[in-house]
Parts: C-alpha cells; structure tokens; sequence
C-alpha cells in the first residue's frame, strides 16, 4: 500500500545532541513537508521540499535542517540549537506545492528531551 | 498575513446530532482551495473534506458539508448524524497559491454516547 511512513515514533534526545527523523514517501509525490505540532495547537511549518535537491525553509526552521537528495525521502535534522524541541512532529507529501492536491500525512513522531 | 482562526477551542455534541465547526480566514488571494482535516486520538492526520474556491457549491462528503461564504471569508464543517468515531481534533486549514498549508488552532470536538 502507498503511504508514508516516520519511524521512529517516540525519540528521545539528550541536550546538546542532534537527532534526524526519517520520512519515507512510496506515493510519487515531488512535494514532502515537515511540520511541528505542540499541545493545543496547530501545525507549524519547518521546512518544505517541492523537488529532489531544493528545499525552502517554512516558518520555524530555525534550530532544524533538512536534505532531499532522493525523492521518496526527507529526513528532518533536530540540531542542539533547537533549545525546546519537545513536540509532536509530521511529514507529509503532496503531487505538487502549486496544485490544489491534498497533503497525506504520516504517522508523526514525538520528540521528547532527556 | 494570511492566517486562519478556528473560534471554538472545544466543542461536544449528543451522538446522532448535528454539530458545526466555525473556520475564518484571512487573505488577499482569489483563488485559494480550503481544507478541514481530522486528527483523532491516534494522531494521524486525515482529511474530511475540500473546497475550491472558485466554486460556489458547498462540498459534501457523506456526512460532512460545508458552507463556504467567500465574501465573509467563512468556511464552517457541519457534521451531521454524529458517530462516536468523529471524536477528534478539527483543523480547518488554507492552501495558498505559494503552495503553503495553513492551519487554523483545531478545535477539540467530543461525541458522547
């Protein structure tokens, strides 16, 4: 079945230590997004990938980082300069970032701080 | 800015009733699409339902619809015949023409037996 799929899904990490969220697509997709839910909120966009190799920062990408260098991945990068990284945090893809097409979302993965 | 604002934090509604979610929206674009997703406890992200906005007529799936009233930049969720699998989270969400989703703060809607 086609999908995407986040592992891992709970992640804990240590202060001053980065962690990378892994986000696979098999749907064909060109368009892959990363968002972060905190508690009671929306979702916030960190940063967005409309083909292989380019990616545009979202509206908090500060403190995170991202590669698209195959189209069915785009692994999201948590660095130590993320000072609260504590969140819920989902991939999703779309067949284009110009079309009406809907975003599918993964499953998400909660990021937690030792 | 193009934001969205969902007014009601959290809502409740008898099983079988009808209940309707409230979605405004702010933009200069005239031509945009409009979202409402459901996340129930599970976290997974699922959408309900979609609206052009070039359209006039309100969407329908099964037992969602909505009314989308361009001029007052509304686009309310009514669901009908509520089933206790609807207990979720609701965001209404908008696509820019930058290709950008943007996602109201949801509202918390229980269905009780």
């Amino acid at each position: 079945d086609g999908g995407i799929t986040q592992s891992p899904k709970y992640l804990f990490r240590k202060e001053g230590q980065n962690v990378t969220l892994s986000c696979e697509q098999n749907l064909n997709h060109d368009a892959m997004y990363w968002y972060r839910q905190d508690p009671g909120q929306g979702l916030r966009l960190i940063y967005y990938s409309q083909i292989v190799n380019d990616f545009q920062k979202g509206d908090i990408a500060e403190g995170y980082s991202v590669s698209r260098e195959k189209k069915e991945s785009f692994p999201l990068t948590v660095t130590s300069a993320q000072k609260n990284p504590t969140a819920f945090y989902l991939c999703a893809s779309s067949w284009s970032s110009y079309s009406n097409q809907p975003q599918h979302f993964g499953d998400g993965t909660r990021l937690s701080i030792l | 800015a193009q934001t969205v604002t969902q007014s009601q934090p959290e809502m409740s509604v008898q099983e079988a009733e009808t209940v309707t979610l409230s979605c405004t929206y702010d933009t200069s674009e005239n031509n945009y699409y409009l979202f409402w997703y459901k996340q129930p406890p599970s976290r997974q992200m699922i959408l309900v339902i979609r609206q052009e906005a070039y359209k006039q007529q309100n969407a329908t799936e099964n037992r969602f619809s909505v009314n989308f009233q361009k001029a007052a930049k509304s686009f309310s969720l009514k669901i009908s015949d509520s089933q206790l699998g609807d207990t979720a989270m609701y965001f209404c969400a908008f696509y820019n023409q930058g290709g950008k989703l943007i996602f109201g703060q949801g509202t918390e809607l229980s269905v009780k037996p």
